[in-house]
């Protein structure tokens, strides 16, 4: 089956610095990502959605400065948080989806904790 | 416009017991609906799909779910509750068109399975 990794799980990181997180489709070309938040005990909010080649589409409420997301290939796409605040601390977690197709492959996501 | 509701965020059931979690959708256009499990700190792993095929779905780990379109409903049941199924469930509706996507998740039901 299709396969999506995250990289990393885990970052812990100071609060004013930029953080970085991967997504990858392993056996596929993801033409469209997503990256969604999840904060505890909370069900999945979805940040934005890029298509490879193209800017992002972010959702309403969520800062685009802030939230660099970068889809160079068709196998990956970058989360970029910028000047991290501890607001930010969250699981981060991508989907991917193959030209035409319906489904969303979902990565194991990354917890981030802003120091 | 679309939603999803999942009643109950918490459900206990004993080992061997019949599971059934509840799902139900409202959506402008023939929906695809999708059930997700998720297990502590890892992303979603999709357990079945309905995509407009047959409206009995079977998926992974003996469980299904039907669509009912009177009801607007896509429940999630498994005959006989394993102490593994124990995790949170989130229902979604995907509205799909052409090149566009956007799922919807439910808040989520956290399975409890006592032994």
């Amino acid at each position: 089956g299709a396969v999506v990794s995250q990289h990393p799980s885990r970052v812990i990181c100071k609060s004013g610095t930029s953080v970085k997180i991967e997504c990858r489709s392993l056996d596929f070309q993801a033409t469209t990502m997503f990256w969604y938040r999840q904060f505890p005990k909370k069900s999945l909010m979805l940040m934005a959605t890029s298509n490879e080649g193209s800017k992002a589409t972010y959702e309403q409420g969520v800062e685009k400065d802030k939230f660099l997301i970068n889809h160079a290939s068709l196998t990956l796409s970058t989360l970029t948080v910028t000047s991290a605040h501890p607001e930010d601390s969250s699981f981060y977690i991508c989907s991917a989806r193959a030209r035409g197709g319906i489904e969303q492959y979902f990565g194991p996501g990354t917890r981030l904790t802003v120091t | 416009a679309q939603s999803v509701t999942q009643l109950g965020s918490h459900v206990s059931v004993s080992e061997g017991a019949l599971v059934l979690l509840r799902c139900n959708y409202s959506s402008s256009v023939p929906p695809y609906l999708f059930w997700y499990v998720q297990y502590p700190n890892q992303g979603l792993q999709l357990l079945l799909k309905y995509t407009s095929a047959a409206t009995l779905v079977k998926g992974i780990n003996g469980f299904e779910a039907e669509f009912k379109k009177s009801e607007t409903s896509f429940h999630l049941t498994k005959p006989s509750a394993h102490m593994s199924d124990a995790a949170e469930y989130f229902c979604a509706v995907i509205r799909h068109s052409g090149g566009y996507q956007k799922v919807t998740f439910g808040t989520g039901t956290k399975l409890q399975v006592i032994p």
